[in-house]
């Protein structure tokens, strides 16, 4: 167990959907990642908060949207999906905003869309 | 372009058998690098990670190396075990501003009786 909270674990919606996924990340990390991992793909750096700041950003399309609450949760905002959308989605923690920092994973959250 | 290749994409070995995994790094500048293993639908647990000073590091039967000059790493997996079967995942970090965190795209393995 890392540590890590991702809720929903599964999420089956339609085309032109909502959703939004939460992250709980470990007591005292500071820092939050979002990946995107499609089928047989590898992960993909969606977006880095830190302290309730965003750090850094990766491949985000604009329908995507995150935030980081000053309780260190963080939630993904997913909208107008597309079926390309469907993918686990991976939150990890660290303690530390930058490259030294131990990632810690969550389990994902399996979001279908149909 | 910062890059992370693996190889092979997808390794078959009997139990008990040893096996190497291999990683080659474009990114600069460096920080460390990491290996997780990510059993099917799970999230990526790390396994080792290493600094720009550090050749070798073990962790039970995993052992991986770096080779900063020649930017490769590879993972060494002894007495394989069927829970071995996972994908491998080969990370680098960077200090660059932005992303952080190059990830390899994983070699697949899988350890049959």
């Amino acid at each position: 167990d890392s540590g890590v909270t991702q809720t929903p674990k599964h999420l089956i919606t339609a085309t032109g959907q909502r959703v939004t996924l939460r992250c709980s990340p470990r007591s005292g990390d500071l820092s939050v990642y979002w990946y995107q991992q499609s089928l047989d793909q590898g992960l993909q750096f969606l977006i880095q908060y830190y302290n309730g700041e965003e750090r850094a950003k990766g491949n985000i399309l604009e329908r995507f949207s995150a935030q980081q609450f000053p309780d260190l949760h963080s939630e993904l905002n997913l909208s107008s999906l597309e079926l390309g959308d469907s993918a686990l989605y991976f939150c990890a923690s660290s303690p530390l905003g930058g490259p030294a920092g131990e990632l810690f994973f969550g389990e994902g959250s399996r979001l279908t869309v149909l | 372009k910062n890059q992370v290749e693996q190889s092979p994409q997808s390794l078959i070995i009997l139990e008990g058998k040893n096996c190497t995994l291999q990683c080659n790094y474009t990114v600069s500048p460096f920080s460390n690098l990491r290996w997780y293993k990510q059993d099917t639908g799970r999230g990526p647990v790390s396994l080792t990670i290493m600094t720009f000073s550090e050749n070798t590091k073990s962790n039970g039967r995993y052992t991986a190396t770096l080779d900063a000059d020649t930017k490769q790493s590879s993972l060494h997996i002894t007495a394989s075990q069927l829970s071995d079967s996972a994908s491998y995942i080969c990370v680098v970090s960077s200090e660059n501003t932005g992303n952080q965190f190059y990830f390899g795209t994983g070699t697949s393995l899988t350890v049959i009786p």
